[in-house]
Order: C-alpha cells, then structure tokens, then sequence
C-alpha cells in the first residue's frame, strides 16, 4: 500500500522568510496531493492541491511542486506570517480522491 | 450552513464501555471516512464508506464498528475490544473521486 513519509516534522522560521515542507509517497498510481492545514484546536482544511498532470501550482504565498519520477512533492509559503504557525499534512490519494494516505504531519511555528 | 456535524466534542469512558460518536453531513457527499489522530502519527484511516449500506475497513479498523444506514450519517462505535482508545477522532466526507476532503471539529475521546 501507498506509504506518505514527511520532513522535517517541525519547523521554526522567522516571520518573512520562506518554509518549504517535503513529502515522498511510493505509489505511482497516487494521482492526488492535497496538503491540509490545522491550527491548534479546529479541523483540518484544504489549503492547495496539485493533480499528477500538473508539475507546479500556486496560489498567492503558497505553492506546492511535484516531481512524479522522484515521487515527491513540495509545500512553499513565502513571506510567512504568524497565522501561518499550524501543523500541515500532506497526503496522497488514487482516483483523485479515494484511499488518502496522510504524512505525520509538520509543525510549522511563525516567530515575530 | 453545509458542513459536518460531529458530537460529542469531548467524551469520557470507562474501560470495558462500547461508545458512539455521531457523524452527520448536510453536504450531500457520497464517501465518508473515519480517522484517528494521535501525536505525531498524522491521521490513519479507521473506516471509510463509499456509498449507504456499504463500507470498507481501513489501516486500523480492529476494535471499531461502523454503519452507514442514511447518505447524511456514518456513526463510529469504539468497542471495548480497542486497545488504545484515547485519541482525537475526526470525521470526514467528499464527493467520490472529486478531492477535497472536508473535516468534522473532532471527538477527543478519553478511557479512564
């Protein structure tokens, strides 16, 4: 089965500068790969995702990047805040949708 | 308002006790899944159904029973037969084959 490995499982960043989080999965069918933002207390939520017919996507400080030979995929946020101090997990997932595989997760903290 | 409903919020039981968290959707989402949150491990599936009346195990399913009688609820019972029961259940649901996965508050169920 599709196995999701995740690094580094925290990260401290001085506000401004930029956070990248790193994924590996291992199934080549995975074709779906969410990543999902949890601040302390609430629900996991969407934040962006990539489909295996794209190599990079973004949308305003956050971008993810997919490298399907190497079967791994990225997380960016640039000029980081500190509303951004959350946990992230990324996932993998086949038929876009069906049988996520989720990473340990990545704790992310914003220092003013 | 759509979303996910999932009750209790925070649950106490005794060891032996069979308990019910209640998972409801006004989403008119086809799949519903069932994951455990511990830290440092992400969250690993339990349960997942993709249509009424039918459902299939996931990584973790022994010491836990589902159904999913109505499209809107997918109830999780922990039995007591569950080792380690202690841990923060959330509740999810999605279109199939459409992505996004879209997460209840979570139930912090604590064995005392």
């Amino acid at each position: 089965g599709e196995n999701v490995e995740q690094h580094p499982s925290t990260l401290s960043v001085q506000e401004g500068d930029s956070a990248v989080i790193k994924c590996t999965y291992s199934d080549s069918a995975s074709n779906y790969f969410p990543w999902y933002k949890q601040e302390l207390g609430k629900r996991p939520q969407l934040i962006i995702d990539i489909r295996s017919n794209v190599g990079e996507k973004k949308d305003q400080r956050i971008a993810v990047t997919l490298n399907k030979t190497a079967k791994h995929f990225s997380l960016h946020i640039t000029e980081t805040q500190p509303e951004d101090s959350a946990v992230y997990f990324c996932a993998a997932s086949n038929n876009y949708g069906q049988n996520f595989v989720f990473g340990p997760g990545t704790r992310l903290s914003v220092l003013p | 308002d759509g979303g996910i409903t999932q009750s209790p919020k925070y649950l106490f039981r005794k060891e032996g006790q069979n308990v019910t968290l209640s998972c409801e959707q006004n989403l008119n989402h086809d799949a519903m899944y069932w994951y455990r949150q511990d830290p440092g491990q992400g969250l690993r599936l339990i349960y997942y159904s993709q249509i009424v009346n039918d459902f299939q195990k996931g990584d973790i399913a022994e010491g836990y029973s589902v159904s999913r009688e109505k499209k809107e609820s997918f109830p999780l019972t922990v039995t007591s037969a569950q080792k380690n029961p202690t841990a923060f259940y959330l509740c999810a649901s999605n279109y199939e084959g459409a992505g996004e996965l879209f997460f209840g508050e979570g139930s912090r169920l604590t064995v005392l």
